[in-house]
C-alpha cells in the first residue's frame, strides 16, 4: 500500500496568513505524529493522535498552532497568523498498535513565511 | 525528559571505507528503542536500523551495524563499504514504548568518490 503522504509539498505564506497542512497516514495506522524540523536541525515533536483523540500536544509552540484528526485518519495541522519563525519542514508520521516502536514518515511540507 | 546528542555535525568518508557516527542519549527509562534514520535531500526519513534496549545483541542490517552500550547510554552507527548513495543527514532517535521520537541534531555525512 501507499506510504504516508503530505500536501502540499511546498507552501509559501506571507506573514500573518493562516495555513493548513494535510497528512494522510498509512491505512489502518491509528497513531499519528507531527514534527517540526527547522533548517539544519533534527525534527521536534509537536503533537500526537491515537485515532481521533489528541493525546499529547505538549510540543505545539504556541496557541497559533492547532491540529485535528476528526475521523481518525487524515490529519490537518493549522497555523494561524504565521510568523517567520514558523518557517520549517513539517513532518507527519504514523504507526500501528502492533509496531508502536516504528514510525513511518511522510515526505514533509516545507513552509516558508515571507 | 529524554535528550539525544550527536557531537559530529559533519563527517566525510572515502567511498568503500568505513565510518562511525556517534550518538549519546539521556533517559531514566529502562525499556526503550533507539533508531538511526537517514534523510537525503528529498527530506524522506528512511529507517536505517533499530535497537531494542532490552536486547544485548547489537543490531545489524547489511552494511549498517550499531554499537549499543546501555550503561554508557551510547548508540553509534557503523557504515561499512560506504557508497555514494549513503550521502545524507543521519539522525539518531530515542523512543519510549508508543511515544513520540526524540531526535538528535543530526550528522551530515558526505561520501567522497
Amino acid at each position: 500500500g501507499a506510504g504516508v503522504s503530505q500536501s502540499p509539498r511546498y507552501k509559501v505564506a506571507k506573514r500573518g496568513q493562516d495555513v493548513a497542512l494535510r497528512c494522510d497516514p498509512i491505512s489502518g495506522h491509528v497513531s499519528l505524529f507531527w514534527y517540526q524540523q527547522a533548517l539544519g536541525q533534527g525534527p521536534e515533536f509537536l503533537t500526537y493522535f491515537q485515532n481521533e483523540a489528541q493525546l499529547d500536544k505538549s510540543g505545539l509552540p504556541s496557541d497559533r498552532f492547532f491540529a485535528e484528526r476528526p475521523e481518525g485518519s487524515v490529519s490537518t495541522l493549522k497555523i494561524q497568523r504565521t510568523q517567520q519563525e514558523d518557517s520549517a519542514v513539517y513532518l507527519c508520521a504514523s504507526s500501528t498498535p502492533r509496531t508502536v516502536y516504528e514510525q513511518y514518515f511522510g515526505p514533509g511540507t516545507r513552509l516558508t513565511v515571507t | 525528559a529524554q535528550t539525544v546528542t550527536q557531537s559530529q555535525p559533519e563527517m566525510s568518508v572515502q567511498e568503500a571505507e568505513t565510518v562511525t557516527l556517534s550518538c549519546t542519549y539521556d533517559t531514566s527509562e529502562n525499556n526503550y528503542y533507539l533508531f538511526w534514520y537517514k534523510q537525503p535531500p528529498s527530506r524522506q526519513m528512511i529507517l536505517v536500523i533499530r535497537q531494542e534496549a532490552y536486547k544485548q545483541q547489537n543490531a545489524t542490517e547489511n552494511r549498517f551495524s550499531v554499537n549499543f552500550q546501555k550503561a554508557a547510554k551510547s548508540f553509534s552507527l557503523k557504515i561499512s563499504d560506504s557508497q555514494l548513495g549513503d550521502t545524507a543527514m543521519y539522525f539518531c532517535a530515542f523512543s519510549g514504548y508508543g511515544q513520540n521520537f526524540v531526535f538528535g541534531p543530526g550528522t551530515r555525512l558526505s561520501v567522497l568518490p
